[in-house]
Parts: C-alpha cells; sequence; structure tokens
C-alpha cells in the first residue's frame, strides 16, 4: 500500500546544530513529495517540493531534501537550526493514480534549545 | 506566492448550531479544494474533495449529510457542519491546488478554523 512514514515523532536539537528530519515513502513508482511547516494553530506552509526535476531540492528557511530512489526517501535538513524552527513538520506524498490526494505522514514535532 | 483565505478562524457555538467555514484561492483558481480535519498532534485527515461545479467526493467515514461542501466557483469553497454537537469540536483546515501548471502542483494551505462546540 502506498504510505508515508516519519521516523521520530518528536526531534530535538540545540541552537545551531544539524536538524535532520526523516521520510521515507512506500510504493513502486516514485510519488512527487512535499515538505510542509506548521505552526502552532495555523494551517501548513510548504517548505519544498520534489517533482523529479532535480534530487537535491532546495526549499524556504534555509531547508533542503534530498531525494534518495534507493532508499525511497526524503529526509529534510537544515544545516544550523535556529529558535524559530520550531514547529510541526509534515512530509506528504502525492502518489500515482492517488486522484490528486496528498497522504500525509505523522509529523514530527521539532524542537530547538538555547 | 500563492494564498489562501480561510474564514472564520475561530468558532465558539452551542451544540446545535450549524457552522459555515470559507476557503478563498487569492491569486489562482482552483478547480479542486480539499477539507481537512486536525486532532491535537496528529496528522490531517482528509475528509473530502471538493470539484468545482460537481459533488464532493467524501472519504470512508466521514458523513456527507454531517459536512455539507460547496464549491461554487473556482476560487471558492465553503464547508458547513450541521448541527454541530462537541465531537465536532476541532481544527478544520482547508487546501487549494492550483487548476493550472500540471499534476505536481502543491497544495496551498489555509490557516484553519478552530471550531469548539460547547
Amino acid at each position: 500500500a502506498q504510505s508515508v512514514t516519519q521516523l521520530g515523532s518528536h526531534v530535538s536539537v540545540s541552537e545551531g546544530a544539524l536538524v535532520l528530519l526523516r521520510c521515507n515513502y512506500s510504493s513502486s513508482v516514485p510519488p512527487y513529495l512535499f515538505w510542509y511547516v506548521q505552526y502552532p494553530n495555523q494551517g501548513l506552509q510548504l517548505l519544498l517540493k520534489y517533482t523529479s526535476a532535480a534530487t537535491l531540492v532546495k526549499g524556504i528557511n534555509g531547508f533542503e531534501a534530498e531525494f534518495k530512489k534507493s532508499e525511497t526517501s526524503f529526509h529534510l535538513t537544515k544545516p544550523s537550526a535556529h529558535m524559530s524552527d520550531a514547529a510541526e513538520y509534515f512530509c506528504a506524498a502525492l502518489f500515482s493514480g492517488g486522484y490528486n490526494k496528498l497522504i500525509f505522514g505523522a509529523g514530527t514535532r521539532l524542537a530547538v534549545h538555547p | 506566492g500563492a494564498v489562501v483565505s480561510q474564514h472564520p478562524s475561530r468558532v465558539i457555538c452551542k451544540s446545535g448550531t450549524s457552522v459555515k467555514i470559507e476557503c478563498r484561492s487569492l491569486d489562482f483558481q482552483a478547480t479542486t479544494m480539499f477539507w481537512y480535519r486536525q486532532f491535537p498532534k496528529q496528522s490531517l485527515m482528509l475528509m473530502a474533495t471538493s470539484n468545482e461545479g460537481s459533488k464532493a467526493t467524501y472519504e470512508q467515514g466521514v458523513e456527507k449529510d454531517k459536512f455539507l461542501i460547496n464549491h461554487a466557483s473556482l476560487t471558492l469553497s465553503t464547508l458547513t457542519v450541521t448541527s454541530a454537537h462537541p465531537e465536532d469540536s476541532s481544527f478544520y483546515i482547508c487546501s487549494a491546488r492550483p487548476s493550472t501548471g500540471g499534476d505536481n502542483q502543491p497544495q496551498h494551505f489555509g490557516d484553519g478554523t478552530r471550531l469548539s462546540i460547547l
């Protein structure tokens, strides 16, 4: 079955440290992939998207993600965490034949400590 | 960038009241809009897909008579929670997908509506 898995419901890093949020998908055909960020009591904001043009995708706020077909992964990274990065992050996939429905991972809450 | 406006941001009302939530795409047209429900500390659950000029497509387990969806134009979809009860209290989020630009266009989300039924 087509699915999206985010390993780690909570990630905690120190300010200035590397951020790594994991996302894996399950499907025979690579989907389009997205990372969204959600701040408390707000909707979702698009960070970046993978649409098969380039495997390394740069997004807003210094985030980037690399698509690895062999690992069926699309992990989100940022070299240096900032306090303002504390939020909930969702990985989502648009699968072929999925009738334009986004399939979301369970989300990862990122905490940033001073 | 693409902007989706969702209104109201917060509603508090008595049990039995019907509540309408609007979702507008401000700078693009959207043939398809989506309505999600989010419980505390959980991911988004797709409730229905709203299609301009036709009936909405509801996910399994979602009562279409309870959650009425109207998508009368390419920039507006509404969700009406009819005869709301406390168990309908939740965070409702809409999204819109641009009609142009191909299949890989991302969905753009509104800021959500916090519905509290007393």
